[in-house]
C-alpha cells in the first residue's frame, strides 16, 4: 500500500536556524497538509496545500513558516528561524480528490528538537 | 469553531476486554465526518474508523466500532477483545463537508494500555 514518507526522522538544530522538512505524499493525492504535535499534547493543524497553493492555514502558521511543493512529488516545511517552542513532532499528511471523506494519510512524523 | 473533546487522557484494559473511548464535539454544521486514528509508540498515525455524519449506522471495522449519536454530538470507539497491538494513543478527528475548513480537527487524546 502507498504510504507517505517524511525525512528526516528526527532534527536537531541550534536556535535561530533554518530547517527544511520533507515529506513525499502519496503519488496520485491533491490535498497536503503539515500537522504540528508537542510532547504530550494534541496535533494542531499548521498548513494545507492544493494546486499548489496554500488553501488554509492556522494561526501557528506564522511568517516564519514556508511550505513549498518544488518538484511534484516532494512537499517540504521550512522553519526560517527557529525557536525553542518549535519543538514538536511535524506531520505530513496528503488526501486524495475523493472529498472530505477521504481519510488523510499521514507520515511517521519529523520529531524536530530545537536547542 | 468545531471542537473536539476526549475527556479521558489515560485508560488501561485488559487483554481480551472491551474498552470505550469517549469523544465529544461541537459544531453548528449538519455535514461532517468523524475519525478515530491510533498513534502507537512508532509515532505513526493510522486511521482506525470514520463515520459519515448523515449515516444513522453505526461503522464496524473488525474489533472497532463506533457509538455515534449525532444529536448528542458523540462519537465513542468501541475496541472489543483488547489485544496488547491495541496499546496506543487514540485520537477523534472531525472534519466538516463543506466550507472553507478542510483541515482535520482532533482531540487531545487517549492513551489506552492494554494489559496481559
Amino acid at each position: 500500500e502507498p504510504e507517505v514518507t517524511q525525512t528526516p526522522s528526527h532534527q536537531v538544530t541550534q536556535m535561530g536556524q533554518e530547517v527544511i522538512l520533507r515529506c513525499v505524499p502519496i503519488s496520485n493525492h491533491l490535498y497536503f497538509y503539515w500537522y504540528r504535535q508537542i510532547l504530550g499534547q494534541k496535533v494542531e493543524f499548521l498548513v494545507s496545500f492544493y494546486n499548489n497553493e496554500i488553501s488554509e492555514k492556522s494561526e501557528i502558521f506564522d511568517d516564519q513558516f514556508s511550505v513549498e511543493r518544488p518538484d511534484g512529488s516532494n512537499f517540504t516545511l521550512k522553519i526560517r528561524s527557529t525557536k525553542l517552542e518549535d519543538s514538536a513532532m511535524y506531520f505530513c499528511a496528503s488526501r486524495g480528490d475523493r472529498g472530505r471523506n477521504s481519510p488523510l494519510h499521514f507520515g511517521n512524523g519529523t520529531r524536530l528538537t530545537v536547542t | 469553531a468545531q471542537t473536539v473533546t476526549q475527556s479521558q487522557p489515560e485508560m488501561s484494559v485488559q487483554e481480551a476486554e472491551t474498552v470505550t473511548l469517549s469523544c465529544t464535539y461541537d459544531t453548528s454544521e449538519n455535514n461532517y465526518y468523524l475519525f478515530w486514528y491510533k498513534q502507537p509508540p512508532s509515532r505513526q498515525m493510522i486511521l482506525v474508523i470514520r463515520q459519515e455524519a448523515y449515516k444513522q449506522q453505526n461503522a464496524t471495522e473488525n474489533r472497532f466500532s463506533v457509538n455515534f449519536q449525532k444529536a448528542a454530538k458523540s462519537f465513542s470507539l468501541k475496541i472489543s477483545d483488547s489485544q496488547l497491538g491495541d496499546t496506543a494513543m487514540y485520537f477523534c478527528a472531525f472534519i466538516s463537508q463543506g466550507g472553507s475548513q478542510g483541515n482535520l480537527i482532533f482531540g487531545k487524546g487517549t492513551k489506552l494500555s492494554v494489559k496481559p
